[in-house]
This record gives structure tokens, C-alpha cells and sequence, in this order.
């Protein structure tokens, strides 16, 4: 079955370091990914999504993600953190073109804490 | 811009009791419009999507239903509730473009059954 992992359920980091959040995926073919953030009761928002291209996506708020096809990661980066940064973040993905694609699927998620 | 609205914000509901949630969107036409449940916040689960007016499809069969009696708003609706419908629900669109569309949510509605 096609899924994505986040292996991770938190991440701790300290502001100002560098975070990542990870996400491994197994689709057959080339996999639509998405990285989507969920700050505490309320909606989620769309980050970044590689499609086809250039393997680094830049996306909102700094965020930045790196599509590696030998390893099948799609792991979630940013320079320095913020407190701000802490929240939810769900790695997706969604099937090829056709009956369902539309559909995505999400992974169970990484409760990123940044720490002052 | 494209704006996503949800209400009620929060819910309770006792047992048995039926239930509608509302989705709207603005600024868009004919988009795609879905219906998530997050339980325990961690992972969605996909309830119902819906591709145009009248049409919907359903994920997961339960008691709960979905009807989009206008292009922009998308209805989520139970007869009688049961405890294990608590959870947050979500809404979300993408346009019609058909290949790895973006969604954008709403705010979500959390509901609690007791």
C-alpha cells in the first residue's frame, strides 16, 4: 500500500538551530508530496509540495524541503527555528493523475517543539 | 483571495442528537470541496469529497452523510450521533486542476458527543 512515514512523533529543537522534521514515503512511481503545519486547534496550512523538478522546494515561512529519490525522503528543513515554529506537521502525499487524485494522504504527524 | 469558512467553531452534542456542520468558500468557482475528520489531533481521515453540485463521495462508511446544495458550500449532517463522531472536523478546497491540487482548509469545527 502507498503511504507516507513520519518516524519521529516529536522533534525538540533549540531556537535558533536548525530543525528537521522527517518523512519517508513509499508510492510506486513518482509521488506527489506535500508538507502541511497545524498550529493547536486550528486548521491546517499548505507549507510546500514537490511535484516533478527541482529536488529542493522553498515554501512558506522559511520552510524549505528536499525530495531524495534513492533514500524516498521528503524531510522538512529550516535554518534557524523559531518558538513560533512549534506545531503539527503532517508530510502527505497524493496519487498520480486519475481516479483518486485527488485524494491525499496523510502521515500520522511531528509534534515540533522549539524550545527558548 | 480565496477564503474558507466552518462553523460552528465548537459543538456539543449529546448521543443521538442529529448534527450539520457548514463549509463555505469565497473568491473560487466550482472548486473541490472535502470533508476530513482528525481524531486524537494526528492523522486526517478522508470523509466525503465532492467534485461539483450534487455530487459526492464517500470515503468511509459510517453514519454520517454530505450534500453540496450550492457550488460553494459543502454540508456535513448525521441523523443521530454516536461517541465515536467526536472529533475535529475539517473542511478543505482545491481547484479543479486535477493533478496534485493544493488543498486549503478551514478553520475546523470540534465536536464533542456525550
Amino acid at each position: 500500500a502507498q503511504s507516507v512515514a513520519q518516524p519521529e512523533d516529536q522533534v525538540n529543537v533549540a531556537e535558533g538551530n536548525p530543525l528537521t522534521v522527517k518523512c519517508t514515503y513509499s508510492v510506486s512511481g513518482n509521488p506527489y508530496l506535500f508538507w502541511y503545519v497545524q498550529y493547536p486547534n486550528r486548521g491546517l496550512q499548505f507549507l510546500l509540495k514537490y511535484i516533478t523538478g527541482d529536488n529542493l522546494v522553498k515554501g512558506s515561512y522559511g520552510f524549505e524541503a528536499e525530495f531524495n529519490k534513492s533514500q524516498t525522503s521528503f524531510h522538512l528543513k529550516k535554518p534557524s527555528a523559531l518558538v513560533s515554529d512549534s506545531a503539527l506537521y503532517f508530510c502527505v502525499f497524493s496519487p498520480l493523475a486519475g481516479a483518486g487524485s485527488y485524494q491525499l494522504t496523510f502521515g500520522k504527524g511531528t509534534k515540533l517543539s522549539v524550545i527558548p | 483571495s480565496q477564503t474558507i469558512h466552518q462553523w460552528p467553531a465548537t459543538l456539543v452534542q449529546p448521543v443521538g442528537s442529529p448534527l450539520s456542520l457548514e463549509c463555505t468558500v469565497e473568491g473560487t468557482s466550482n472548486p473541490n470541496l472535502y470533508w476530513y475528520r482528525q481524531a486524537a489531533g494526528r492523522g486526517l481521515q478522508l470523509l466525503f469529497y465532492s467534485v461539483g453540485i450534487g455530487q459526492i463521495s464517500s470515503e468511509v462508511p459510517q453514519n454520517l452523510s454530505a450534500s453540496r446544495p450550492q457550488d460553494r458550500q459543502f454540508i456535513l449532517s448525521s441523523k443521530k450521533l454516536l461517541l465515536s463522531d467526536s472529533g475535529f472536523y475539517l473542511c478543505a478546497w482545491s481547484v479543479q486542476a486535477g493533478v496534485a491540487d493544493t488543498q486549503y482548509f478551514g478553520p475546523g469545527t470540534r465536536l464533542t458527543v456525550l
